[in-house]
């Protein structure tokens, strides 16, 4: 199984910050991965397909990049809706799996 | 508009049997595949089982594999999870989630259903 590394785990941040959180896998995975938003209480939400491809809708701020086995995704000012849990997924190979979670939270 | 909505989750003792139903509008389900999802009470997102549109290929998690069988009724637009000998690590809350432009992406979700299993 493709096992997925987030970090951190959490963090702090204010409005305004950039924020950036690290995804790695164990072993090559190209571009398949994909980052969610998940606030609690909702149904979570694809942020970025293909390492760096932003779903429609989702504001610019939002980037990813990386491929093969280390990733990142980088949140440039942070606005108040962004507090929240975000998860990178590889959709390489079965089992999917899913990084453990950065929860970002408001300093 | 796109929807999922699952249902029948529920308080359930360890060992009993539970099914759960995704209800799906808004698309052409028989034509996508789709996946459950769950998340334990402060833990992670999980993957657990994934069926293709026709119901021809299934994939489990390794934590539920024997136990748990994915199905889907393309005529009534329902996706199911059987959930037989469930344990208290079992207890989440359970994501049907669809992927229609790229395999394994999860583009919609639904809500959610509970289940909680404790004697």
């Amino acid at each position: 199984d493709i096992q997925m590394t987030q970090s951190p785990s959490s963090l702090s941040a204010s409005v305004g910050d950039t924020v950036t959180i690290t995804c790695r896998a164990s072993q090559s995975i190209s571009t398949y991965l994909n980052w969610y938003q998940h606030k609690p209480g909702k149904a979570p939400k694809l942020l970025m397909s293909a390492a760096s491809s932003l779903q429609g809708g989702v504001p610019s701020r939002f980037s990813g990049s990386g491929s093969g086995t280390d990733f990142t995704l980088t949140i440039s000012s942070l606005q108040p809706e962004d507090f929240a849990s975000y998860y990178c997924q590889q959709c390489y190979r079965f089992p999917l799996t899913f990084g453990g979670g950065t929860k970002v939270e408001i300093k | 508009e796109v929807q999922l909505v699952e249902s029948g989750g529920g308080l359930v003792q360890p060992g009993v049997s539970l099914r759960l139903s995704c209800a799906a509008s808004g698309f052409t389900f028989s034509s996508h595949t789709i996946h459950w999802v769950r998340q334990a009470p402060g833990k992670g997102l999980e993957w657990v089982s994934f069926i293709s549109s026709s119901s021809g290929t299934t994939y489990y998690a390794d934590s539920v594999k024997g136990r748990f069988t994915i199905s889907r009724d393309n005529a009534k637009n329902s996706l199911y999870l059987q959930m037989n000998s469930l344990r208290a690590e079992d207890t989440a809350v359970y994501y049907c989630a669809l992927d229609t432009v790229t395999p394994n992406n999860f583009d919609y979700w639904g809500q959610g259903t509970l289940v909680t299993v404790s004697s």
